[in-house]
């Protein structure tokens, strides 16, 4: 079966520092979700990856989705206290077909520190 | 693994027919949430609970009802079941900590 494996577990961060999220997938993937999630508030959806190389930003945090579509990474520049939560990765582990189901990786906790 | 799971996994209704899944969760966390999962798109909240007897919508909520009568039951109801409510469900929990766990999915196909 598919895995998604992220690192690191947690991460403590200065603020206004750059920080890194890896998300590595055991199998090709069809398409890389980023979602944060912080208290009381549910998930917040960041950005999907669908294409080999696609690299998406969305205000100071940037996806890319690698050549080969095993791997994504969050990339968080200069930090700000905003940034602290939970990011988990989530991946499409076939094409929507009978056998579709949406897999996750066991989160990153981000803690910045002021 | 964190105590949650969802039922049914999989379910066939025809449209205007009403229908309920369940949510049970054995961590006597706080929060519970109703997502749904479609192609192409990130997870969307329905509905969210923060307490027995307390909840509230999100961002997808139109045609949807929730309930939660005990701590470690979240109901969704589909009132009167349409084509464009054929999804994955994903259910939810998360206490104090904000992390999230979640259900292994429901399939729901609406014909």
């Amino acid at each position: 079966s598919q895995e998604l494996e992220q690192s690191p577990q947690s991460l403590i961060v200065q603020e206004g520092k750059n920080l890194t999220i890896n998300c590595t997938s055991s199998k090709t993937l069809y398409g890389l979700y980023w979602y944060k999630q912080k208290y009381g508030e549910g998930l917040i959806f960041l950005m999907m990856l669908q294409k080999g190389g696609e690299e998406k930003s969305h205000e100071k945090i940037t996806a890319k989705l690698d050549e080969k579509k095993q791997q994504s990474s969050l990339h968080i520049t200069a930090s700000q206290p905003s940034h602290a939560g939970i990011y988990l990765c989530g991946a499409d582990s076939t094409f929507m077909d009978s056998n579709y189901q949406l897999i996750w990786g066991a989160g990153t906790k981000l803690i910045i520190k002021p | 693994d964190a105590g949650i799971t969802q039922s049914p996994r999989h379910k066939v209704t025809e449209t205007g027919t009403p229908v309920t899944l369940r949510c049970h969760q054995t961590e006597n966390h706080r929060y519970m949430y109703w997502y749904r999962q479609d192609p192409g798109h990130g997870l969307r909240l329905i509905h969210y609970s923060y307490g027995v007897k307390d909840t509230d919508k999100g961002e997808v909520s139109d045609g949807y009802s929730v309930s939660r009568s005990k701590t470690e039951d979240f109901l969704l109801t589909l009132e009167s079941a349409t084509s464009s409510q054929t999804s994955v469900y994903f259910c939810a929990i998360s206490d104090q900590t904000a992390e999230a766990f979640f259900g292994q999915g429901t399939r729901l196909t609406v014909v």
